[in-house]
């Protein structure tokens, strides 16, 4: 089975914050996606890779930054927190293109005081 | 807007009964995804239907695909307590890197 783990279930920070969310799949796939969840809104794609050092922007890049140094781990970077990053992010593999079959993590609930 | 949009938003039945949910989608697609959401956690890939097909069972699970209509229906039969989560449909348009999720169907069923 494919297991993707997300590094925090649930994470407090402050205003103005480096935060770091860590995700890492343990079936070698190609393609790493972070996503945010918010009631009413649905699933948004933040950025996502197709290959290690690779990265593409989604649909809400913004305040965001993302690093892929190794194929396993895809890692999810607010530079300074703000209030308006409190959501549920949700990390994802997958294999072959990017539109196939997604294996989601557990997700991380961030809170941004 | 959604590339893909559930239907009903929120649906509750009694336990045993059947299920049935509706995603709608704008533009063509390659494959059509349903995936489910257990509160509080993350998405499971449920079943992945081409857009050359039109009926695919898995389980208790039946969904269809009417590209003509740009439409699918998941159907969960004689539902159980634990199918009680949330269902979301996701869709690849033409020329798109990336899929789109719907903003899913919440689903009780109550005992």
């Amino acid at each position: 089975d494919v297991k993707v783990t997300q590094s925090s279930r649930y994470l407090v920070k402050r205003t103005g914050e480096k935060v770091f969310l860590e995700c890492v799949q343990d079936m070698d796939h190609e393609n790493m996606f972070w996503y945010r969840q918010d009631p009413g809104l649905g699933l948004r794609l933040i950025y996502f890779s197709y290959d290690v050092k690779m990265k593409e922007k989604g649909d809400i890049p913004e305040g965001y930054s993302v690093s892929r140094e190794k194929k396993e781990r895809f890692s999810l970077i607010l530079e300074s927190a703000s209030t308006n990053q409190t959501s549920m992010y949700l990390c994802a593999s997958s294999f072959g293109g990017t539109r196939e079959t997604q294996y989601f993590g557990p997700g991380t609930r961030l809170l941004v005081l | 807007s959604q590339q893909g949009e559930e239907d009903p938003q929120a649906l509750s039945i009694q336990e045993g009964e059947n299920a049935t949910m509706n995603c709608s989608y704008k533009t063509s697609i390659n494959n059509l995804q349903w995936y489910r959401q257990n509160s509080g956690r993350g998405l499971v890939h449920l079943i992945l239907i081409r857009s050359n097909e039109r009926e695919k069972h898995s389980g208790r699970l039946r969904v269809t695909l009417d590209t003509s209509k740009k439409s699918s229906s998941l159907l969960i039969t004689a539902s159980r307590a634990a199918d009680t989560a949330s269902y979301f449909c996701a869709t690849d348009a033409w020329g798109a890197q990336k899929l789109v999720f719907g903003q899913g169907t919440r689903l009780t069923i109550n005992p």
